[in-house]
């Protein structure tokens, strides 16, 4: 099953865009790369996905280069709600990884 | 919006009992999954399905098996409920083809005494 690593936890102001990088092994040619959003006893929230390049949504943006070895989930202007813990995904026959847990300070 | 629904928030079971954790979802999809959490552990795959009947194994089956009999629903049994299942458990669904976003149930927080 295909894995991925990311940072264990990041710390940001108010404001500020905080920039979350996932590695993929052995991801598959056909899969997109997700990321998910979770907050205490709740199940993941689906955040964005893409296949490759650049994908930009109302809440963040994913960075995938031409290897698609990793991914990089950009959050702009973060807010203390942003609080969370962001999971990366290569799915298909993937698991999820430890995630990332984000606390944003005033 | 896509419903995935979950039989319970909170069960509590003795050790050595039979366990049925359900699972419906109301969007037709072909994929469904169980997965576990724990502190520090992030989400491990336990069992995935990706059409009726039909299973495979993720990173942590043992203790667990499922069913599968109709699209909408897949169920997670503990065969013999042990402590050490003690957890958070999370079904998800997921369509078969293109994207796959997956939409998360609630969770049941199982306590095995």
């Amino acid at each position: 099953l295909a894995k991925t690593t990311q940072p264990i936890s990041m710390d940001s102001y108010e404001g500020q865009e905080v920039n979350i990088t996932c590695s993929h092994n052995n991801i598959a040619t056909n899969d997109y790369i997700t990321w998910y959003q979770q907050f205490p006893s709740q199940g993941p929230r689906f955040i964005i996905q893409g296949y490759k390049t650049k994908v930009t949504n109302e809440v963040a943006s994913l960075f995938i280069p031409a290897d698609r070895k990793s991914s990089t989930l950009s959050l702009p202007r973060v807010s203390l709600s942003d609080t969370a813990v962001y999971y990366c995904l290569a799915p298909g026959k993937s698991t999820f990884g430890d995630g990332t847990t984000l606390t944003v300070k005033p | 919006d896509v419903k995935v629904t979950q039989s319970s928030r909170y069960l509590v079971k003795r050790t050595g009992e039979k366990v049925f954790l359900e699972c419906v979802q109301d969007m037709d999809h072909e994929n469904m999954f169980w997965y576990r959490q724990d502190p520090g552990l992030g989400l491990r795959l336990i069992y995935f399905s990706y059409d009726v009947k039909m299973k495979e194994k993720g990173d942590i089956p043992e203790g667990y098996s499922v069913s599968r009999e109709k699209k909408e629903r897949f169920s997670l049994i503990l065969e013999s409920a042990s402590t050490n299942q003690t957890s958070m458990y999370l079904c998800a669904s997921s369509p078969s083809t293109g994207a796959y976003e997956q939409y998360f149930g609630p969770g049941t927080r199982l306590t095995v005494t």
